[in-house]
């Protein structure tokens, strides 16, 4: 069963550092997103992706954050000077539209 | 927004059992409930869905409810296995949300042997 693949599975950086998490969506679905999860909070929505630009995006999403296609295959997130706050679990997912297919997440770590 | 507010949080049930989730949901314009199983260490995966032209939907063991006038929804799983241990997830998606879905905060079951 095809899978979205996400790297790398953890991730520690120091608070002010910027990290570039990793996602393979699945090769014939046209949307991508990027969602998060705060250690015993709700999922929450960061932004989504379609036809090489962000369709949507949350207040979450703010200016520290970008996202890429840059080949065709890899999507990726940027976090630039991350904070504390930045700690959680990130989840790429792709549709082609309805249900998603999830990754299975990188946790990352700000100390 | 739409608001997603699913209980309960944690739930224990013995083999074999039944397990019962609910969640409500406050848009009226949302239109398709999915729900996810999240495995330790995995992404959530979708495990059944429904849209709101349906009241009901089944899948072998699993079962969605769906009440548009309430505005609430629950997943139902009988005759539970161990296996079924994991924390769940439901969400809903507003029309013209785009394809973004509002989640809820998650139900860790377990399922005693």
């Amino acid at each position: 069963e095809p899978e979205v693949t996400q790297t790398p599975s953890h991730q520690v950086t120091q608070m002010g550092q910027e990290v570039i998490l990793r996602c393979v969506p699945i090769s014939n679905h046209l949307y991508f997103y990027w969602y998060r999860q705060i250690l015993g909070q709700k999922v929450e929505f960061l932004v989504s992706f379609y036809n090489n630009e962000i369709s949507e995006k949350s207040e979450i999403f703010d200016d520290q954050f970008s996202v890429e296609r840059p080949d065709g295959s890899n999507f990726t997130l940027k976090i630039r000077s991350t904070k504390l706050e930045d700690s959680a679990m990130y989840f790429c997912a792709s549709s082609e539209w309805g249900g998603y297919t999830f990754g299975s997440g990188t946790r990352l770590t700000v100390v | 927004g739409e608001n997603v507010e699913q209980h309960p949080s944690t739930l224990s049930v013995q083999e074999g059992d039944s397990a019962v989730i609910k969640c409500t949901y406050s848009d009226s314009a949302s239109n398709y409930f999915p729900w996810y199983k999240q495995e330790l260490g995995k992404g959530p995966q979708l495990i059944i869905d429904i849209r709101s032209n349906v009241g009901e939907k089944k899948d072998q063991r699993i079962a969605v409810t769906l009440n548009k006038t309430a505005k609430h929804f629950s997943l139902h799983i009988t005759e539970t296995q161990p296996e079924d241990s994991a924390v769940y997830f439901c969400a809903a998606k507003p029309l013209g949300s785009g394809n973004q879905f509002y989640f809820g905060t998650g139900t860790s079951l377990t399922v005693i042997p």
